[in-house]
């Protein structure tokens, strides 16, 4: 039980252009989802939590208009990278819990993001 | 400041013990969580501690002294397979995970 699923698992794009990010939770209904980023040897940064139905808070640092952030059901949370540049290449990663605190989160697999 | 503590990389030889420390500074404290990484993945649970004391899981143990702000993951047995790094996080008084850097584990045969 508790399986979140990520797509894409990588994605290469070129310089402003925006990607898209799906999260999924497979087998029980997630009320917070949580999203990170992780750049090499370093530990996972939170990028934002997004509660269904409402708008994500971001974390300081984190430009929101950038980095938009939809949880559609309680199932669904996307990310979307909008006029990505080769900085944002980082390995995004979601997690859900299934209480509003985000205790015991379960994470996704991860999409390793390349922009050329 | 929120900081978490806990050394870069270990290393261990297979079968034996190794027992990888962290400690915490945060506002608050609802729970400490290890989380298991291979490189090139997403974390993966291994255990929360709330109390104080031992909790153990198969190989895996993990120990919280809350007075001590203090925890430790402690592994037996150990395999190739549990070459990783070790994620220590603790959830302060506002539920938000405060992530350490990890401990990079290296096993040699």
């Amino acid at each position: 039980g508790a399986v979140v699923s990520q797509h894409p698992s990588w994605v290469i794009c070129k310089s402003g252009t925006s990607v898209k990010i799906e999260c999924r939770s497979l087998d029980f209904q997630a009320t917070t989802m949580f999203w990170y980023r992780q750049f090499p040897k370093q530990s996972l940064m939170l990028m934002a939590t997004s509660n269904e139905g409402s708008k994500a808070t971001y974390e300081q640092g984190v430009e929101k208009d950038k980095f938009l952030i939809n949880h559609a059901s309680l199932t669904l949370s996307t990310l979307t990278v909008t006029s990505a540049h080769p900085e944002d290449s980082s390995f995004y990663i979601c997690s859900a819990s299934q209480t509003p605190e985000g205790y015991e989160q379960y994470f996704g697999p991860g999409t390793r993001l390349t922009v050329t | 400041g929120q900081n978490i503590d806990q050394p870069t990389e270990m290393t261990a030889t297979e079968g034996a013990i190794v027992q990888i420390n962290c400690t915490y500074q945060t506002s608050g404290f609802n729970g400490l969580f290890w989380y298991q990484q291979h490189a090139g993945e997403a974390p993966t649970f291994l255990s929360y501690n709330v109390l104080d004391g031992l909790e153990e899981k198969g190989r895996f143990s993990s120990f919280l002294s809350r007075s001590k702000g203090y925890s430790y993951l402690l592994l037996k047995e150990l395999q190739m397979k549990d070459s990783a790094s070790y994620l220590c996080a603790a959830l302060d008084s506002n539920y938000q995970l405060i992530w350490g850097a990890g401990t990079k584990l290296i096993i040699k045969p």
